[in-house]
């Protein structure tokens, strides 16, 4: 069964205290993986794609890796406006469906 | 008006009401998804719709009826919902509705059945 398992649930930084989000996936045979940030009454904002294992991809204080099992929300120097929970999804190749984890609920604090 | 927009942005209802959500998206895209969004809980895929044809229904209540009748619109019309129904309703959209395409996410309707 394809599944998304986002860790920690909840991490709380001081501005500037990088530190990383894990999504672990199982899944028949990955399309693709992607990262959401979601900000209170709104919805998911797209962040990135990852396609296959060794890729990275990087947008401002974000930076986002991929291997066979799991892939990695690197947050450097994070700033107040960073908090929102983010949220990991995973496509397998014989669907269309997007499978979607829990999420992690960042705050970062002055 | 740009990306993809949800109306109402907030709905309460009774349990015997009748009411629709409705989603319209500015993107050109060709496909439209319906997800579900309870606290604690992983987005649930609902409805998807690729050229106004439905191509998933993913064993959702017949209490929720979706309609797309044309590209940019979708409807989600509900009727006699239960308290279980409370949630955040999610329209997203994407180019094709295959591959990989990204969907992009509207403000959501957050709905409260009484």
């Amino acid at each position: 069964e394809d599944q998304v398992t986002q860790s920690p649930e909840a991490l709380r930084l001081q501005e500037g205290e990088s530190s990383s989000l894990n999504c672990s996936y199982t899944v028949s045979g990955l399309r693709g993986l992607f990262w959401y940030r979601q900000d209170p009454g709104k919805g998911p904002e797209f962040l990135f794609t990852l396609y296959s294992a060794g890729e990275e991809k990087e947008k401002e204080r974000l930076k986002a890796t991929l291997t066979k099992k799991e892939s990695f929300l690197h947050i450097t120097a994070p700033k107040p406006e960073d908090s929102a929970t983010y949220l990991c999804a995973v496509q397998a190749r014989n669907t269309d469906k997007l499978i979607f984890g829990t999420g992690t609920r960042l705050q970062v604090f002055p | 008006e740009t990306g993809v927009t949800q109306t109402p942005r907030h709905l309460v209802m009774g349990m015997t009401n009748k009411k629709s959500l409705k989603c319209e998206q500015h993107l050109g895209h060709n496909a439209m998804y319906w997800y579900k969004q309870s606290a604690k809980k992983p987005l649930e895929l609902m409805f998807v719709y690729s050229l106004e044809e439905r191509v998933e229904n993913n064993s959702v209540p017949s209490r929720f009826s979706p309609e797309c009748p044309n590209s940019s619109h979708l409807f989600l019309h509900l009727h006699t919902l239960q308290p279980e129904d409370s949630a955040l309703y999610l329209c997203a959209s994407s180019q094709d509705g295959g591959g990989t395409d990204t969907q992009y996410f509207g403000p959501g309707t957050r709905l409260t059945v009484l």
